[in-house]
């Protein structure tokens, strides 16, 4: 059973527009959530995080917002770079140092 | 920043052997240690949660007998995958929680190619 959900297996922005990569989650006891980056036969690779006491966090071109309500967060890069291009991970988890329970991904495709 | 060091990062073995694959933390203490298994444009799925110095924990559907996991220390952790099948081939990812930290910090990943 899939508790984190990332509905789009991919996405394509040209160079110095914004990327927006969606994230729901079914898990309502989930209060810890990361963003990973991925290349093929690699670790994934941590951006950015964000607790459910929050509901914005930035870090430089990364920006991760929290609508608990909805269940539903977002990670926003602006402005998208082609090194950007890789594969995201939504996670969360139950609580802060418990496994993470990841979506599938989306292949982020930056375009100059 | 913590890292975590994994090896092989990848392995091809004949269907019937096992394979040991290692995750040592360099620079921190990893009280927890967690085992992923990623197929082909497939979400990273935990296999097993270890902590040192005690058995493992494994997900349901898991079989512990054929992925034995060892913490036995604070800096490192084996997943060995015994009498290995096709149908194990896959991408295993460690992930450690440093003790008192936050964060995780993942292995490499290790390319496991059964024939």
């Amino acid at each position: 059973d899939q508790q984190v959900k990332q509905n789009s297996p991919s996405l394509s922005v040209q160079e110095g527009r914004i990327s927006i990569l969606n994230c729901d989650y079914t898990n309502s006891m989930f209060d810890y959530f990361l963003w990973y980056k991925k290349y093929p036969a690699e670790g994934p690779t941590f951006l950015i995080s964000i607790s459910s006491i929050k509901d914005k966090n930035e870090d430089g071109r990364f920006t991760v917002f929290l609508n608990k309500s909805a269940k539903h967060l977002s990670l926003h890069i602006v402005p998208s770079q082609p090194g950007d291009s890789a594969v995201y991970f939504c996670a969360a988890s139950a609580h802060s140092g418990y496994a993470l329970n990841f979506g599938k991904g989306t292949s982020l495709l930056v375009t100059p | 920043g913590a890292v975590v060091s994994q090896h092989p990062s990848r392995v091809i073995c004949k269907s019937g052997t096992s394979v040991k694959i290692e995750c040592r933390s360099l620079d921190f203490q990893a009280t927890t240690m967690f085992w992923y298994r990623q197929f082909p444009k497939q979400s990273l799925m935990l296999m097993a949660t270890s902590n040192e110095g005690s058995k493992a924990t494994y997900e349901q559907g898991v079989e512990k007998d054929k992925f034995l996991i060892n913490h036995a220390s604070l800096t490192l952790s084996t997943l060995t995958v015994t009498s290995a099948h096709p149908e194990d081939s896959s991408f295993y990812i460690c992930s450690a929680r440093e003790q008192g930290g936050y964060g995780y910090t993942f292995g490499s990943g290790t390319r496991l190619t059964v024939v």
